[in-house]
């Protein structure tokens, strides 16, 4: 079946880091991405990763991929009040148009 | 390029009025999307069309509701008659495609039309 599971919230501490799970249950998907939506705005693309990689690097973000057991983690090294957003997993699928979307992560971070 | 336009940004009408939205898409892009977005179902595809063509409109909750993309510079999604449980955020967002492959860079939302019905 096509799931995407997120936990719904998350808090930590300015200057922390932040790891935010997801769960998918389709083996064929291809691209895993990383979207995040601030107070307001649109949903915006943060990071993507191909499924034949274990992990991407960009800045303060890492995305690690866990194939075998489905899960792909964003963490955001030294976080920031500016980070403070809803983050959502989505997969994709070759030959399917549609995003499969999580429910999505609110960040919360703590001063 | 200006990314992906929506109009209006709010929109308050009441309850058996007509509600037009409207979407500008990323020129070059041949995918576009409607979703809907509240917090007790979070994001939920409304319809999609490949290269002005409806491809999938399951989501559509009601006849109520209908879209139309009549170029590939313009899409809208009406409402008729609107319920004040269609209040939402309404999101457009376009792609493009590599071959059999979504692109690598996703989609790309446009800012949203907050839509409260009364």
């Amino acid at each position: 079946g096509e799931d995407v599971e997120q936990s719904l919230f998350l808090s930590v501490r300015e200057g922390d880091s932040s790891v935010i799970n997801c769960t998918y249950t389709d083996s064929s998907s291809t691209y895993l991405y990383w979207y995040k939506q601030e107070p307001g705005a649109g949903l915006q693309l943060l990071t993507y990763i191909f499924s034949n990689m274990d992990m991407k690097q960009d800045q303060r973000l890492t995305v690690l991929l866990n194939k075998k057991d489905k899960h792909l983690s964003l963490r955001i090294a030294d976080t920031q009040t500016g980070d403070s957003a809803i983050y959502f997993c989505a997969e994709s699928k070759g030959g399917n148009y549609q995003l499969i979307w999580g429910a999505g992560t609110k960040l919360i971070i703590k001063p | 390029d200006a990314g992906v336009i929506q109009s209006p940004r709010h929109e308050v009408t009441e309850m058996g009025q007509e509600v037009t939205l409207r979407c500008k898409p990323i020129s070059g892009h041949d995918y576009l999307f409607w979703y809907r977005q509240t917090m007790m179902r979070g994001l939920e595809l409304l319809i999609y069309f490949n290269n002005n063509v409806p491809i999938d409109d399951s989501g559509m909750p009601e006849d109520r509701f209908s879209a139309k993309m009549p170029n590939a510079s313009f899409s809208t999604l009406k409402i008729q008659p609107s319920e004040p449980r269609d209040s939402a955020v309404y999101f457009c967002a376009s792609s493009s495609y590599v071959g059999t492959e979504l692109a690598n860079y996703g989609y790309t939302f446009g800012s949203g039309t907050r839509l409260t019905v009364v």
